[in-house]
């Protein structure tokens, strides 16, 4: 059973460029989360969506941030017009539908971008 | 405002002897508590979990405790492997896990062989 996936790895951009990460969550699983890990931190929840639905975006700063995940292929992080600030890890975290004795999130290898 | 805290930045453990990782919460609403384990450029990995009607959960090496009253948490290690050196997370959630989670700063453990 393949895990979370993410890519890619390493993304680096200039500022004012596109970011755009993708994430395929666990097979069987239809939740997945977006977190965002800035140096010598903790991971910081972005949102949280089902399929084409975005269910809760509380951490997501209200600009230039958006996210989607489609009802085909992978859910997908935008960020346009990146800035230095930007530079961070970002976690994908997937887990199993409403009905399942456990709601474990679990997470993919992380997409790396740094903004030049 | 830090809801989930893990106190101490660093853990040092000699091998064989037990680890134990505190964390400690403030938001009454939590009633799902995770532990995970993150090695460098890597995702965090899912180590066990406990939901907030019980007071224990082991898993092999791994046993956390819950004491809801205090608000605390604790990983117990035992024993402690070489393997075991990371940067571990204390994550707490809502709705018994079916929402975001809330991460402290993370304790780095290293085992001393």
């Amino acid at each position: 059973n393949a895990g979370v996936m993410q890519n890619p790895r390493h993304l680096v951009r200039r500022r004012g460029q596109e970011a755009r990460l993708r994430c395929s969550p666990m097979k069987g699983h239809s939740h997945v989360y977006w977190y965002r890990q800035l140096p010598e931190e903790g991971l910081k929840f972005m949102v949280y969506l089902q399929k084409e639905n975005i269910i809760d975006e509380s951490g997501m700063p209200k600009e230039r941030f958006s996210a989607e995940f489609p009802k085909e292929g992978p859910s997908i992080l935008r960020i346009q017009q990146v800035v230095r600030g930007d530079s961070a890890a970002y976690f994908c975290a997937s887990s199993p539908p409403e009905g399942e004795d456990t709601y474990e999130q679990y997470f993919g290898p992380g997409t790396r971008l740094t903004v030049t | 405002d830090q809801q989930v805290k893990q106190n101490s930045p660093s853990l040092s453990v000699q091998e064989g002897r037990i680890s134990i990782l505190n964390c400690d919460y403030t938001n009454s609403m939590f009633d799902y508590f995770l532990w995970y384990k993150k090695y460098p450029a890597e995702g965090p990995t899912f180590l066990i979990s406990i939901s907030s009607i019980k007071d224990k959960n082991e898993d092999g090496r791994f046993t956390v405790f819950l004491n809801k009253s205090a608000k605390h948490l604790s990983l117990h290690i035992v024993p402690s492997q070489p393997g075991d050196s990371a940067v571990y997370f204390c994550a707490a959630s809502g709705d018994f896990g079916n929402e975001k989670l809330t991460f402290g700063t993370g304790t780095r453990l290293t085992i001393i062989p």
